[in-house]
């Protein structure tokens, strides 16, 4: 399979912990993105890589959420003492032109208690 | 800020009813693409529109761009149990290229 891949699938942590995220996007995208869902809602963007650039981030993102994308090809998304509201799906996608469609993975459902 | 919105939020047919949702930006997008969302799954991508006006069809799907670029619409005729999901829409504006999403139609099947 050469879509875009997310680990782990489904994360369950306390109120407090540190949880890292890893996505794969398809080989020869060089963009890379974050978003948030929660139920009913659409994704809500959280940040951009152009190969190991971090372009964007949300205004929104809290000072406790961090990406890497070090060699341009995987990416991670660490949450620092998570939170209740935390708890959402989080998918990452990416596509090779600006602009262009969005590949998405199967997202990582995170459960904060 | 530049929004989409997206209506209705839910909508009930019974299977061989039509389907339609609308979206409808605040600013001029440089395309709109259409996703779908299973439940339990991630969006999919079902298509892509660039141009003033477009319209193109998928098998029962139809999806046009509005004149002015800033609002689109989905139509599906003759829904089957299949076509259950939510659908959104989403777009660049023409400013910058990150996507702004509507936040989805649901579309059930009513038993």
């Amino acid at each position: 399979d050469t879509g875009v891949s997310q680990d782990p699938r489904h994360k369950i942590t306390k109120r407090g912990q540190n949880v890292t995220f890893r996505c794969d996007p398809i080989s020869e995208h060089n963009r890379l993105y974050w978003y948030r869902q929660t139920l009913g809602q659409g994704p809500e963007f959280l940040t951009y890589f152009q190969n190991e650039a971090q372009l964007e981030k949300s205004r929104l993102l809290s000072d406790r959420f961090s990406a890497e994308r070090p060699k341009g090809s995987f990416s991670t998304l660490e949450i620092q003492r998570t939170e209740q509201g935390d708890s959402a799906m989080y998918l990452c996608a990416s596509s090779f032109q600006k602009r262009e469609t969005q590949y998405f993975g199967p997202g990582t459902r995170l459960l904060v208690l | 800020g530049q929004q989409v919105m997206q209506i209705p939020q839910y909508q009930h047919v019974q299977e061989g009813e039509d389907f339609t949702t609308y979206c409808n930006s605040s600013t001029t997008l440089s395309n709109i693409q259409w996703y779908k969302q299973r439940p339990g799954g991630h969006p999919v991508f079902l298509i892509q529109l660039v141009k003033s006006g477009e319209v193109k069809k998928q098998k029962r799907l139809t999806f046009q761009f509005g004149e002015a670029k800033k609002n689109s619409s989905l139509h599906i005729t003759a829904t089957q149990t299949t076509d259950v999901g939510t659908y959104f829409c989403a777009g660049p504006p023409e400013s910058n290229y990150q996507l702004i999403w509507g936040a989805g139609t649901k579309l059930i099947i009513k038993p």
